[in-house]
């Protein structure tokens, strides 16, 4: 069974409009962390937010938040006000206990996000 | 600059080539990683190193091997690849601190493509 599913492969959303990328996961751990992970064209990849799984309070930073639903095993991530530099392939990552590092860090497919003028 | 440099951005190799992945990180981060991307697949973890030792070998084929020098260089040595290697080399590196908190730092890859 996936522990991350992103059941998104491709997106296009115009321009100034909200975004918002699925993510589930499987876990039975009763600590882990959510990643999400945006990747350009030029093959970085970039952090963009982290939910833990005992934090109460859904982050935020900037224009991401991570809509973070534990009993329905959700992580969305969603950017407002879309730009065309949000084009890319977002990833959605889990880290399950807290043994820190990238052990157990396990991705999804990712999601290609095409923002329109 | 950017924090997690790799060299070279693409490689072409034959299969019977010996060629090597480079990796270096000016974080000052104490643990790095080496994943695998292909198309249409989640990414792979394939080693990481923690304090310079190996940690983690997700069953990777002896035709790739990596090297850990320092906290700040990691390579990825290869040879006798298949085409089915062919793909994105991300090299990645954190600060361990033992609460799952910590942040993934990574390069922009080498396009690896074997013929």
């Amino acid at each position: 069974a996936q522990k991350i599913t992103q059941t998104q492969p491709g997106m296009f959303v115009q321009e100034k409009e909200a975004v918002t990328l699925d993510c589930t996961y499987d876990t039975s751990d009763q600590s882990y962390g959510l990643f999400w992970y945006k990747q350009p064209s030029s093959g970085e990849m970039i952090f963009l937010i982290y939910q833990g799984s005992y934090d109460e309070q859904n982050a935020t930073e900037g224009r991401y938040s991570l809509n973070f639903q534990k009993a329905r095993k959700s992580a969305n991530l969603v950017i407002s006000a879309s730009q065309l530099g949000d084009s890319a392939m977002y990833f959605c990552a889990m880290r399950e206990g807290l043994r820190g590092g990238a052990d157990g860090l396990t991705f999804g497919k990712g999601t290609h996000l095409i923002i329109q003028p | 600059e950017t924090g997690v440099t790799q060299t070279p951005r693409h490689l072409v190799m034959g299969m019977t080539n010996k060629k090597s992945l480079k990796c270096e990180q000016h974080l000052g981060h104490n643990a790095m990683y080496w994943y695998k991307q292909s198309a249409k697949k989640p990414l792979e973890l394939m080693f990481v190193y923690n304090f310079k030792e190996q940690t983690e070998n997700n069953s990777v084929p002896s035709r790739f091997s990596p090297e850990c020098p320092n906290s700040s260089h990691l390579f990825l040595h290869l040879h006798t690849l298949q085409p089915e290697d062919s793909a994105l080399y991300l090299c990645a590196s954190s600060q361990r601190m033992g609460d799952g908190n910590e942040k993934l730092f990574f390069g922009s890859g080498t396009q690896l493509s074997v013929l």
